[in-house]
């Protein structure tokens, strides 16, 4: 099972928008809503920051949202903030009832 | 508020193997499906596999299959991984989190959360 892909890094200034693709296949991100994205610190564990394609769990910051097309998904954090700056990862279960995750992107704030 | 507390760094040689331990608290394993994800340094992210909720079975990765085994001891509410026949490329982060379930015909993990705070295992001569 390949992994998902993602671009390998992004960046954005303060306030703005950005966006983080993930593309996976018809066997994973198109056959399922099990898309989840997670953000991780420097020497910090993972942390979840969407489910289910566009849900945040409680506590996670409305800036974050998530969607779906097809085979792809997307992260989209508005007004960035410095804190934002972390890598981010994709999953979602696949056909072949495994998990499976996206290469990361680092995020810079500048 | 349920969490993962991982056992400590282990330093091992190649060819030995390495059990991690994870200890949940605030919950009880027998209502969670336990999962490991590892992280090579500078690396992504690595599902290594976790609890079938559909049927509690145990799921690997193709890539570990035959080299690790998934326990829990629900008497404790810890789960272990351990993972053998080490070599170097084994060294890593290794993480438990516990998984999250999506049901439309059968049930399926489909989030990880939360997680442990990860454990180094270094593979080394």
């Amino acid at each position: 099972q390949s992994a998902l892909t993602q671009p390998a890094s992004v960046s954005g200034s303060p306030g703005q928008s950005i966006t983080i693709s993930c593309t996976g296949s018809r066997s994973d991100v198109g056959a399922y809503n099990s898309v989840s994205w997670y953000q991780q610190h420097p020497g910090k564990a993972p942390k979840l920051m969407i489910y289910d394609v566009s849900n945040r769990p409680s506590g996670v910051s409305n800036r974050f949202s998530g969607s779906k097309s097809g085979n792809s998904a997307s992260l989209t954090i508005s007004g960035l903030l410095a804190e934002d700056e972390a890598d981010y990862y994709c999953s979602s279960y696949t056909r072949s009832s495994i998990l499976v995750f996206g290469g990361g992107t680092k995020l810079t704030v500048l | 508020q349920v969490q993962l507390v991982q056992s400590g760094a282990e330093v091992k040689k190649p060819g030995a193997s390495v059990k991690v331990s994870c200890k949940l608290s605030g919950y009880t394993l027998t209502k969670l499906s336990m999962h490991w994800v590892r992280q090579a340094p500078g690396e992504g992210l690595e599902w290594m596999g976790g609890t079938d909720p559909e049927d509690g079975g145990k799921i690997y990765a193709q890539k570990f299959q035959g080299r690790v085994t998934m326990t829990e001891d629900i008497s404790t509410d810890t789960a272990y991984m351990e993972l053998s026949s080490l070599r170097s490329e084994d060294t890593a982060v290794y993480y438990c989190t516990a998984g999250g379930w999506a049901c439309n015909i059968s049930c399926y993990t489909s989030w990880l959360d939360p997680w442990g705070q990860g454990t180094l295992v270094t593979v080394s001569s």
